[in-house]
């Protein structure tokens, strides 16, 4: 059964520092989302990527934050200067059109030092 | 904007038992409902979902859900739980269904004791 992947499972970065997370959508899937998982905190929504723009953004998705498909399959999520609140557990998730069922990535367990 | 209430934040239960989890949600519009499992260290998985048609939605694992339109509610069940059914429950609602993005709460965790 195809899988939503994701790179690296885990990254340890200084505050400050750029970095990016990478995600493989399942094939033939056309929406792309991230959310992340603060420790101990609901799942949040930051960002919807459709058509290769961005649909919806939530207030969390700030400046610092992009995405983009650099290869039409990779899909990333990039922090420009990482805050030490920015480390979270990070979800990818793909949809195929005309099914309404978002697929998970394991995750990326982002830690800021 | 849509939200989810899950009312338990734990839920300890003996093998074999049954168990209830409940999500209520509030929304204007119609919405459609989730609920996903999440074993330690690992990702969301999809257990169920309820786009429409039957109000009783069965899912993996033995897992079953009934939406309440009139109790905004979509509470999971399950007749007899494992051990291997330990883990974090999250409810999630979206507006319609392409391009939407799902609005979570906040987990419960099941705790099956053997």
């Amino acid at each position: 059964e195809p899988e939503v992947t994701q790179t690296p499972s885990h990254q340890v970065t200084q505050m400050g520092q750029e970095v990016i997370l990478r995600c493989v959508p399942i094939s033939n899937h056309l929406y792309f989302y991230w959310y992340r998982q603060i420790l101990g905190q609901k799942v949040e929504f930051l960002v919807s990527f459709y058509n290769n723009e961005i649909s919806e953004k939530s207030e969390i998705f700030d400046d610092q934050f992009s995405v983009e498909r650099p290869d039409g399959s990779n899909f990333t999520l990039k922090i420009r200067s990482t805050k030490l609140e920015d480390s979270a557990m990070y979800f990818c998730a793909t949809e195929v059109s005309g099914q309404g069922t978002q697929y998970f990535g394991p995750g990326t367990r982002l830690l800021v030092l | 904007a849509q939200s989810v209430t899950q009312l338990d934040s734990q839920v300890p239960v003996f093998e074999e038992a049954p168990v209830e989890l409940r999500c209520n949600y509030s929304s204007s519009v119609s919405v459609y409902l989730f609920w996903y499992v999440q074993y330690p260290n690992q990702g969301l998985q999809l257990l169920l979902k309820y786009l429409s048609g039957s109000t009783l939605v069965k899912g993996i694992n033995g897992f079953e859900a009934e939406f309440n339109k009139s109790q905004t509610s979509f509470h999971l069940r399950k007749p007899s739980v494992h051990i291997s059914d330990t883990a974090e429950y999250f409810c999630a609602v979206r507006k319609g269904q392409n391009g939407n993005k799902l609005v979570f709460g906040a987990g419960t965790i099941l705790r099956v004791k053997s």
